[in-house]
């Protein structure tokens, strides 16, 4: 599970809030994603950067706003959340588009 | 659009039994994943089974597909307590996008 870290592994904000979710990937990949993950619903695909370029936005409201300033690093900041982005935010890493390997995640807590 | 579901929702069984479990999609495929996720972690990667292929085993765990009924399914043999945990099954959406289904939740009991 060292692959692919993330920091924090919880975090409880207001909905005035601003913070980042951070992800790293030993595995010398090129490929970065970042997945939702609410109770009781199927991994919601968020972004995709291959090469550090944005090749997926699924739809996804600018209240969350990814970063990647390198091939290693996946950044998500937030701003003004609401109380139902409350979920598990997970970070994948692959070589190419191949198989995907995973962070632990980080709880999200919006009050 | 969800494209995996799995099939039964919630399994409980006693340890040293088999589980097996299902997924279905809808569109065809190259390739479908099964991950596994303890309770708040991340997925940990099982097995990959291509199109081209009927049958896969790796350790306790065997997968089949069938393309023409568009289904695969998950044996884990001789259950153990730390096989306790949700499963998921992913079809490739295209290059790079998955689409998980919702899971399956296996309680091994002691």
């Amino acid at each position: 599970e060292t692959g692919v870290t993330q920091t924090p592994r919880h975090l409880v904000m207001g909905m005035t809030n601003k913070k980042s979710l951070k992800c790293e990937q030993h595995l010398g990949h090129n490929a970065m994603y970042w997945y939702k993950q609410s109770a009781k619903k199927p991994l919601e695909l968020m972004f995709v950067y291959s090469l550090e370029e944005r090749v997926e936005n699924n739809s996804v409201p600018s209240r969350f706003s990814p970063e990647c300033p390198n091939s290693s690093h996946l950044f998500l900041h937030l701003h003004t959340l609401q109380p139902e982005d409350s979920a598990l935010y997970l970070c994948a890493s692959s070589q190419e588009w191949g198989t995907q390997y995973f962070g632990p995640g980080t709880r999200l807590t919006v009050l | 659009s969800q494209q995996g579901e799995e099939d039964p929702q919630a399994l409980s069984i006693q340890e040293g039994e088999n589980a097996t479990m299902n997924c279905s999609y809808k569109t065809s495929i190259n390739n479908l994943q099964w991950y596994r996720q303890n309770s708040g972690r991340g997925l940990v990667h099982l097995i990959l089974i291509r199109s081209n292929e009927r049958e896969k085993h790796s350790g306790r765990l065997r997968v089949t597909l069938d393309t023409s009924k568009k289904s695969s399914s998950l044996l884990i043999t001789a259950s153990r307590a730390a096989d306790t945990a949700s499963y998921f099954c992913a079809t490739d959406v295209n290059d790079y996008k998955l689409s998980f289904g919702a899971g399956t939740t296996v309680t091994v009991r002691a």
